[in-house]
Parts: C-alpha cells; sequence; structure tokens
C-alpha cells in the first residue's frame, strides 16, 4: 500500500506570494490533517479535513486554508506568504476522523517551504 | 488547554546505553489518548505506541518500553540497549476531544 504522498519536497518562495501543497493520503484514508514544524514553535496542528469538509482548525491566521477532495486528496493554500512561514509542512491520514477518534497518524515526508 | 512538555531537547548517548524520554502532559479530559512518533531524518514522522487515558499497563515491543503513570500525568518512554538506528526526534502527542497536541520533541543521537 502506497504511504501518505507530499508535494512539492522543496518549496522556495518570495514574501507577498501565495503557494499550494498537495497532500495525497493512504489509500481508503478520509482524513487528512495538516501540520506546521518549525525549529521555535515545534509542531503544530494547521486543521483536519474529513469527507471534503474542515473538522478542526488550530490556531493559525485565516491566510491558512485548504480544502478536500471526493478521492480524499488534500490541498493546503498560504497566501501573501510572511518570512515566517518558512517551515515544514506534514500532511497526515487517518482512516477515521482524528479529532475526536484518536486515530493513529500516517505522515508524509512534508514540504519543506522556505520564504525569501 | 492541553499540553504536552518534553523537557529533554536533545540527548546523546553511546551505542548500547539504556536511555529514557520523558513526557508529561495536562489535560482536563477524563478520557484522552497518548502517543510516541519518530522522526528520523527523512522527515516523515511514524507512530510507535498508541495508550489510552484508562489502560496504565506499561508496555514493552522489543527494545522499546513505556511507562504510563496517570498520577505523576507522565507517559515515558525507554529504549534499552540503544542503537544508531535509533537516532531521530522522538514526539510524544496527547489527543483528547478536538484538540491533538505534540510536545517539542527529544532529539536522540545514538553515537557508535
Amino acid at each position: 500500500k502506497a504511504g501518505v504522498t507530499q508535494t512539492p519536497r522543496y518549496l522556495i518562495k518570495t514574501r507577498g506570494q501565495q503557494v499550494t501543497l498537495s497532500c495525497s493520503p493512504i489509500s481508503g484514508h478520509r482524513s487528512v490533517s495538516w501540520y506546521q514544524q518549525t525549529p521555535g514553535q515545534g509542531l503544530q496542528f494547521l486543521f483536519e479535513y474529513f469527507s471534503e469538509t474542515q473538522r478542526n482548525k488550530g490556531n493559525f491566521p485565516g491566510r491558512f486554508s485548504g480544502r478536500q477532495f471526493s478521492n480524499s486528496r488534500s490541498e493546503m493554500n498560504v497566501s501573501t506568504l510572511e518570512l515566517g512561514d518558512s517551515a515544514l509542512y506534514l500532511c497526515a491520514s487517518s482512516p477515521m476522523l482524528l479529532t475526536g477518534g484518536h486515530e493513529k497518524l500516517f505522515f508524509g515526508s512534508g514540504t519543506q517551504l522556505s520564504v525569501l | 488547554a492541553q499540553k504536552v512538555t518534553q523537557a529533554q531537547t536533545e540527548i546523546s548517548v553511546v551505542e548500547k546505553e539504556d536511555v529514557t524520554l520523558d513526557c508529561v502532559y495536562e489535560t482536563r479530559d477524563t478520557t484522552y489518548y497518548l502517543f510516541w512518533y519518530k522522526q528520523p531524518p527523512s522527515g516523515e514522522l511514524v507512530f510507535l505506541i498508541r495508550r489510552n487515558s484508562f489502560d496504565e499497563q506499561n508496555e514493552i515491543s522489543g527494545r522499546y518500553s513505556w511507562n504510563f503513570q496517570k498520577s505523576t500525568s507522565s507517559f515515558n518512554f525507554t529504549i534499552t540497549a540503544s542503537q544508531v538506528v535509533d537516532s531521530a526526534v522522538y514526539f510524544c502527542a496527547l489527543s483528547g476531544g478536538n484538540d491533538m497536541r505534540f510536545g517539542a520533541g527529544t532529539r536522540l543521537t545514538v553515537k557508535p
């Protein structure tokens, strides 16, 4: 079974631009959650999508958004990039709803975003 | 609010030493789950264990063991006879209600 796939692996953007990251979950998994990892803040929960609906959201500004398609693939968008958005963005999938379901997560290798 | 504290930022040991990674959590939920994940240099977090709040039995899996103590709100992870391949960042996580929190992680370096 293929694992969680995230593309691209690396991205370099400049301040003010926007970026879209993609995540393909494990086949059959309906939940996709996104995390931001930085040396200073560690791993922080961004949001979770389940059956094309955002089910829960972390404490991030509205510049961070996402969506999920009918095949469970998910995209995350960050608009008006700031230097502080430089981070490793990780996506994880699980068979059932994460928040409230306490499922174990299967992670992708992440997208390393650098904002210059 | 939930909180997970991994006070050890970095640990360095020599191969074959035993090492314990500490995890202390805070939650008001009576039902919650605790996790440990390993993040090797490739970046992908790998699930190691899940424990629910009603199961305080310790668990052993090969060289890995976990000690869950509700009285001290701790869920510590011990690697026995460490190996170079154990070098990674280890995260403790807490899931309860609609919240998932990770600790800051402990970077373990095992030297040959």
